[in-house]
């Protein structure tokens, strides 16, 4: 994987669904994977930093996981709720390269109907 | 509060003039960044900056002219703006990247 890849691009849910989506990075070169929450007309405010493989963080509904060995995410949100509705981002920084340019992905944007 | 400021917020252009963004951070960071935001494409790098007084081109450079004088200010300038650079710009900044990067708030630019 040359790139960062979200999945599902979008994803409707009812209120007290939970749901998931994954994140795929290149798994050579990896530093660190980064989420972050982006809600519309918002910056991007970041959720979880991630770099261990194994790692799992926890923050309220959310949680997330990191295996660096095949080069995936997932973040997890437990009975979603109507303010969830966001896009969730993920980046990728490399270990190596001065300038520590993250690549994103392109989001998944979660839609929680009530 | 503590963070990165963008102006403005908001700008219409007409097509051939220049405007130049502003990046401003108070939290020391070394790196800082410019990228925009069109649908369906995601975050787009257009320029970085590894310190103070260098700059680099990132993934969209064409079109688009940065300056990094002060640690703290990152500068966006369009020369002769066209319709194509109508999107959100937003800055980004951090120290090492392992903690996430900061970003500002955005700027809405519609080129007519």
């Amino acid at each position: 994987i040359l790139n960062v890849e979200q999945s599902p691009q979008s994803l409707h849910v009812q209120e007290g669904d939970s749901t998931n989506f994954t994140c795929s990075f290149p798994s050579s070169n990896f530093y660190a994977l980064h989420w972050y929450r982006w809600e519309t007309a918002k910056s991007p405010e970041a959720l979880f930093v991630m770099t261990l493989n194994g790692d799992e963080k926890k923050k309220g509904r959310i949680s997330a996981t990191l295996n660096t060995k095949e080069g995936y995410s997932y973040l997890y949100i437990k009975g979603s709720q109507p303010e969830d509705s966001a896009t969730y981002l993920c980046a990728s920084r490399p270990r190596s390269g001065g300038s520590y340019i993250p690549t994103f992905g392109r989001g998944t944007s979660l839609i929680v109907h009530p | 509060n503590a963070g990165v400021t963008q102006t403005p917020k908001f700008r219409v252009l007409k097509t051939g003039q220049s405007m130049t963004l502003l990046c401003a951070q108070d939290m020391n960071h070394e790196y800082m960044y410019w990228y925009r935001q069109d649908p369906g494409m995601g975050l787009r790098l257009i320029h970085y900056s590894v310190g103070e007084g260098t700059t680099a081109k990132g993934e969209v450079p064409d079109g688009y002219n940065v300056s990094r004088l002060k640690k703290q200010n990152f500068l966006l300038g369009l020369e002769s703006a066209a319709p194509s650079q109508t999107s959100v710009y937003f800055c980004a900044s951090t120290n090492s990247g392992l903690y996430g990067y900061t970003f500002g708030s955005g700027t809405r630019l519609t080129v007519v």
